[in-house]
């Protein structure tokens, strides 16, 4: 079974550029997520997905972050304008159940803003 | 609101030692899952043990075991003998919360440095 995708797995920026990433979850898995990991702390969740409805966005910064998942399938996130502090690595994760009891994750995007 | 601390930023120490990675949490749900998850240089987050809160049985797999205190809110990972494969930051999680809002809150990780 392929696990989840997600590209590019780098990406550099300047400041006030926009960008985008993708995420193909595992087949069949309905709840998708998007988490940003700033280095040395944990992973903190962005936006969850259950199909192509939002579940959760509430930590999703607004004014410059956005994200869909159309079709219920692949999702993308974008950032416009990037900042200096959205340096971090974008973690998607996909899940077979709503309940997030077992999170499968990509091997993430590491961004760098500069 | 849930929360979960890993006061131990790094740990170093030599091949074959044991060494016990330390998670304490907070949550006003009874009904909660925990879980460690491992992520290596390579980035990706490597799913190691879900536990839900009825269940405190003490779990051993492998070279793994890790020790759940309902009483001290604690979730404690313990490796024997390490090997330098073991290398990488552990992080401790916590879900709570019913229904489809159930999310992960993960604490800030233990960088765990196996000397050769």
């Amino acid at each position: 079974e392929a696990g989840v995708a997600q590209s590019p797995r780098y990406k550099i920026i300047e400041k006030r550029q926009s960008v985008a990433f993708w995420c193909n979850p595992i087949s069949g898995h309905a709840t998708l997520y998007w988490y940003q990991q700033i280095l040395g702390q944990g992973p903190k969740l962005l936006i969850q997905f259950q199909n192509n409805g939002v579940v959760d966005d509430s930590q999703l910064p607004k004014d410059r972050f956005s994200a869909e998942r159309l079709k219920g399938v692949d999702s993308t996130l974008k950032i416009q304008p990037a900042k200096l502090e959205d340096s971090a690595v974008y973690l998607c994760a996909s899940s077979l159940e709503p309940s997030g009891v077992s999170l499968d994750f990509g091997p993430g995007t590491r961004l760098t803003v500069l | 609101a849930q929360k979960v601390t890993q006061a131990q930023t790094e740990i170093s120490v030599v091949e074959k030692e044991d060494v016990t990675l330390d998670c304490v949490y907070e949550t006003r749900d009874t009904t909660y899952y925990l879980f460690w998850y491992k992520q290596p240089p390579s980035g990706e987050l490597v799913f190691l043990i879900r536990r839900n809160s009825f269940d405190e049985q003490n779990e051993i797999s492998g070279r793994y075991s890790w020790n759940f205190q309902k009483s001290t809110s604690s979730f404690n990972f313990t490796i024997t003998a390490s090997q330098v494969v073991d290398s990488a930051v552990y992080f401790c999680a916590l879900s709570e919360g019913g229904g489809s809002a159930r999310q992960l809150t993960f604490g800030s990780g233990t960088q765990l440095t196996v000397l050769p």
